[in-house]
């Protein structure tokens, strides 16, 4: 299994909803990271999880919270966004932190398109 | 900080060699990615190349890199339709974990 699934593909939530977005693998990476992707933007990393503990939170607001509760899973809660938060948001894993492994794949889902309206 | 930057768009017909390039600034870059980004899907990683070498070859896929100018190029050969996409230049820093991308290359293939 080389796949990372993300759930929902499309969300539509009002500024004062509170919504999870949803990523899991089972390739046994222990790397995982959420990249929010904008139209003709590039993905712009937002936070990587290592061996389950957050390792990188690239300055992004609280509103948006990250959550690892096992090695396969990682969610993103939303609370109190923006319309400008509408993006495409992106997980991906890697097998970074596995030992002799050290290229920095990432293994990407197809992504979860929020609008907030 | 990193900053990587691509040509936005580029038109070549079937069967011919496309080139997409791509330069970075961070010198300590150690691995430079190709990923490929089709409409409404996750990017997928085409190659990528270590900064100690300077060519790789994989099948119709060429990497150049130029460390001295920072430079990166995407040979595709015999382009075929299924090639359109976005591809997207990538550099990692030393603790693999942060991968910073370019804006990414619309490739237009006509038949």
């Amino acid at each position: 299994d080389t796949e990372v699934t993300q759930t929902p593909k499309h969300l539509v939530m009002g500024m004062t909803n509170k919504k999870s977005l949803k990523c899991e693998q089972h390739m046994g990476h222990r790397a995982m990271y959420w990249y929010k992707q904008k139209a003709k933007k590039p993905p712009e990393l937002m936070f990587v999880y290592s061996y389950e503990k957050l390792s990188i939170n690239e300055s992004v607001p609280s509103r948006f919270s990250p959550e690892c509760p096992n090695s396969s899973l990682l969610n993103l809660h939303l609370h109190a966004l923006q319309p400008e938060d509408s993006a495409l948001y992106l997980c991906a894993s890697s097998q970074e932190g596995l030992p002799g492994v050290k290229t920095g794949e990432l293994f990407f889902g197809e992504g979860s398109r929020l609008t907030v309206l | 900080g990193e900053d990587v930057e691509q040509s936005l768009f580029l038109s070549v017909r079937e069967g011919d060699s496309s080139v997409i390039n791509c330069t970075y600034t961070d010198s300590s870059s150690t691995y430079l990615y190709w990923y490929k980004q089709e409409p409404g899907a996750g990017l997928q990683l085409l190659t990528y190349i270590f900064s100690n070498m300077d060519m790789k070859q994989d099948q119709r896929l060429t990497v150049l890199l130029n460390k001295k100018d920072k430079h990166l190029s995407l040979r595709i050969a015999d382009t075929q339709t299924g090639d359109s996409a976005i591809y997207f230049c990538a550099e990692s820093d030393r603790g693999y974990q942060k991968v910073t991308f370019g804006i990414g290359t619309k490739l237009q293939v006509i038949p």
